[in-house]
């Protein structure tokens, strides 16, 4: 058990609807990165929170934002959902932003289908 | 994009047998980590290695880096069939947020 949880575990929508996915991050860490995991392939960083601030962002497109609370627990928010936004989120927290030689805990993933 | 290719794509073996799994990347690297995920669930993280490291050790994890040919080798000994899960290579390659570029993964199936 890394201590990163993730709610909710599965989640099916349509496309178009709107989506939110939360994570808690462990204890002592105040950084949060999400993480999109296609089916057969790696995770691909989404973006990542610092101290509440958008720190750092991949290849995706503005319909996929997020929020950091005081407390460092996330969400990651998906607008006007697309047959492709189908996979598996995960969410992986880290005691320090910028940190080398820092590794990355993970929570379970929320599996989203899009019909 | 992904930063890492790990080879083979899908590795089976018997228990008792020693897995090897390979990783390439393409751009200079800070650090590189072998990540393990079962069944389509979360990561855990495995080990790591800085890029002036070349061998890294624990317990039956040996972790082989050569920075020259931007290649990393796991090797997980005596496996045993709870090793069987996906196993990815993650880089850092640097930069104010600590983003890691996977790899697409390595499929390990262990037979009792």
């Amino acid at each position: 058990e890394t201590g990163v949880t993730q709610s909710p575990t599965h989640l099916i929508k349509t496309r178009g609807q709107q989506v939110t996915l939360r994570c808690s991050s462990q204890s002592g860490h105040n950084t949060v990165s999400w993480y999109q995991q296609a089916l057969g392939q790696g995770p691909q960083f989404i973006f990542q929170y610092y101290r509440e601030e958008e720190n750092g962002r991949g290849n995706f497109p503005p319909r996929f934002s997020g929020l950091q609370f005081p407390n460092y627990s996330s969400e990651l928010n998906v607008n006007a959902l697309e047959l492709d936004d189908s996979a598996l989120y995960l969410c992986a927290s880290s005691s320090r932003q910028g940190a080398a030689n820092e590794k990355l805990f993970f929570g379970s993933g929320t599996q989203l289908s899009v019909l | 994009s992904q930063q890492g290719e790990e080879d083979p794509q899908a590795l089976s073996i018997q228990e008792g047998e020693n897995a090897t799994m390979n990783c390439s990347y393409k751009t200079s690297i800070n650090n590189l980590q072998w990540y393990r995920q079962n069944s389509g669930r979360g990561l855990v993280h495995l080990i790591l290695i800085r890029s002036n490291e070349r061998e890294k050790h624990s317990g039956r994890l040996r972790v082989t880096l050569d920075t020259s040919k931007k290649s990393s080798s796991l090797l997980i000994t005596a496996s045993r069939a709870a090793d069987t899960a996906s196993y990815f290579c993650a880089t850092y390659s640097g930069g104010s947020n600590y983003k890691l570029t996977f790899g697409k993964g390595t499929l390990l199936t262990v037979n009792p």
